[in-house]
């Protein structure tokens, strides 16, 4: 069964740093790696889907990698903005199927 | 404007009540899939369809029940059954159920137990 890990649970940053979220996986067969945005109390907006054979993918601040040898992504977003609080969730999906296994999310707060 | 709609965004549940959480897609999407997410847990899968009249558990069906009649709607009913229902209900759909394809969320029914 795949486990999917994300640290640090919570982190603050001042605003204008740049923001790096880990998430580590243990079953290298992925099929994608998604990354997610959640605001408290809504659903989850989708920022970067990274397909099994791609090492990244970005958009504007945002870039995301995929190591699947060693079973991490990582979520890098530039000089971070207060927009940005939320909680971050890495998904991973199989193959043959659209089943999710998520993490359980790292928790942003920039400070202005 | 395309989109997933839940409702109701809350709903209360009595001791032994079966209630039904709304989801409505105008997508065109084949797949659906409800999710449940605790307090600082990541979501965990209950239900999911991949074309009407077709559905299969994930890893926490046990106290839910779904039905897929219109590819545009995928209900789901928390029956008495399940005796930890408070938590944040997330519908989602893609266009097919093959790994590559991206899920798109809803807003989300929050469960609560009078």
């Amino acid at each position: 069964k795949q486990e999917v890990t994300q640290i640090p649970a919570a982190l603050s940053v001042p605003e204008g740093e740049n923001l790096v979220l880990n998430c580590s996986f243990t079953d290298s067969a992925i099929y994608n790696l998604q990354w997610f945005r959640q605001d408290p109390g809504k659903g989850l907006t989708s920022l970067l889907l990274i397909q099994s054979s791609q090492r990244e993918q970005t958009s504007g601040r945002l870039n995301a990698s995929l190591d699947k040898s060693s079973g991490r992504s990582t979520l890098y977003i530039a000089a971070s903005q207060p927009g940005d609080s939320a909680t971050y969730l890495c998904a991973l999906s199989g193959y043959g199927n659209n089943r999710l296994a998520f993490g359980k999310g790292n928790q942003v707060v920039v400070i202005p | 404007d395309g989109g997933i709609t839940q409702s109701p965004k809350y709903l209360f549940r009595k001791e032994g009540q079966n209630v039904t959480l709304s989801c409505e897609q105008n997508l065109n999407h084949d797949a659906m899939y409800w999710y449940r997410q605790d307090p600082g847990q990541g979501l965990r899968l209950i239900y999911y369809s991949q074309i009407v009249n077709d559905f299969q558990k994930g890893d926490i069906a046990e106290g839910y029940s779904v039905s897929r009649e219109k590819k545009e709607s995928f209900p789901l009913t928390v029956t008495s059954a399940q005796k930890n229902p408070t938590a944040f209900y997330l519908c989602a759909s893609s266009i097919g159920g093959q790994g590559w394809q991206t899920q798109y969320f809803g807003p989300g029914t929050r469960l609560l137990v009078l």
